[in-house]
């Protein structure tokens, strides 16, 4: 059970939208930057947003990062099928510990 | 171009020990901090442990505490993970990855360790 609470999965139709949530605490999401990570299938994780907001070069602009508070939310429009993956989200936590979400699988119909 | 280049990962029975090592390029090694991360089969991410560019200050999970070591040696641009007292919960691809302050940029391709009798 990660401390990271995000949604199992989550599905849209090509072109639409999608949103992922992740929900932490004050400990963690609430007093740190959020970052979120893409892992298409059998491949390791790729940055796509860090500080919360912010894109890697070569990151197309389709993709958005948000934080409110304690929870973090990934925005992601004109959906496409090579968008089908896994996506996490993390932060520092007081502690010192990275925590990563749970992960949340994304389908494209 | 940033790379990092896991070895040492294979099977190993419970209560064994594996060394797993990390290659870095692309980038000024000692300017940063380094992780391992793992993910079990089927699992999601797992913060293993933290390292400091100047690897005076370590940092680790519960999960691995007292059992694993990270250390590093910037003359070669290498990062390592000491692995003992392995337990099949332990079994997991394990990622390198590079610090960029806020959180993890770059990651490695993997190295999988399988602990199994």
């Amino acid at each position: 059970q990660s401390v990271l609470t995000q949604p199992p999965s989550v599905s849209a139709a090509p072109g639409q939208k999608v949103t992922i949530s992740c929900s932490g605490s004050s400990s963690n999401i609430g007093n740190n930057y959020v970052s979120w990570y893409q892992q298409l299938p059998g491949t390791a994780p790729k940055l796509l947003i860090y500080d919360n907001n912010k894109r890697p070069s070569g990151i197309p602009d389709r993709f958005s990062g948000s934080k409110s508070g304690t929870s973090a939310t990934l925005g992601i429009t004109g959906l496409q099928t090579g968008d089908e993956a896994d996506y996490y989200c993390g932060t520092w936590d007081s502690s010192l510990s990275v925590l990563f979400g749970g992960g949340t699988k994304l389908t494209v119909l | 171009e940033v790379q990092l280049v896991e070895s040492g990962g294979g099977v190993v029975q419970p209560g064994g020990s594996l060394r797993l090592s990390c290659a870095a390029s692309g980038f000024t090694f000692d300017d940063y901090a380094m992780h391992w991360v793992r993910q079990a089969p089927g699992k999601g991410l797992e913060w293993v442990s933290l390292i400091s560019g100047d690897g005076g200050s370590t940092y680790y999970a519960d999960s691995v505490k007292g059992r694993f070591t990270i250390s590093r040696d910037n003359s070669k641009n290498s990062l390592y993970l000491q692995m003992n007292s392995l337990r099949t919960e332990d079994t997991a691809l394990y990622y390198c990855a590079k610090d960029m302050g806020s959180g993890v940029d770059y990651w490695g391709q993997g190295t999988l360790v399988t602990v199994s009798s």
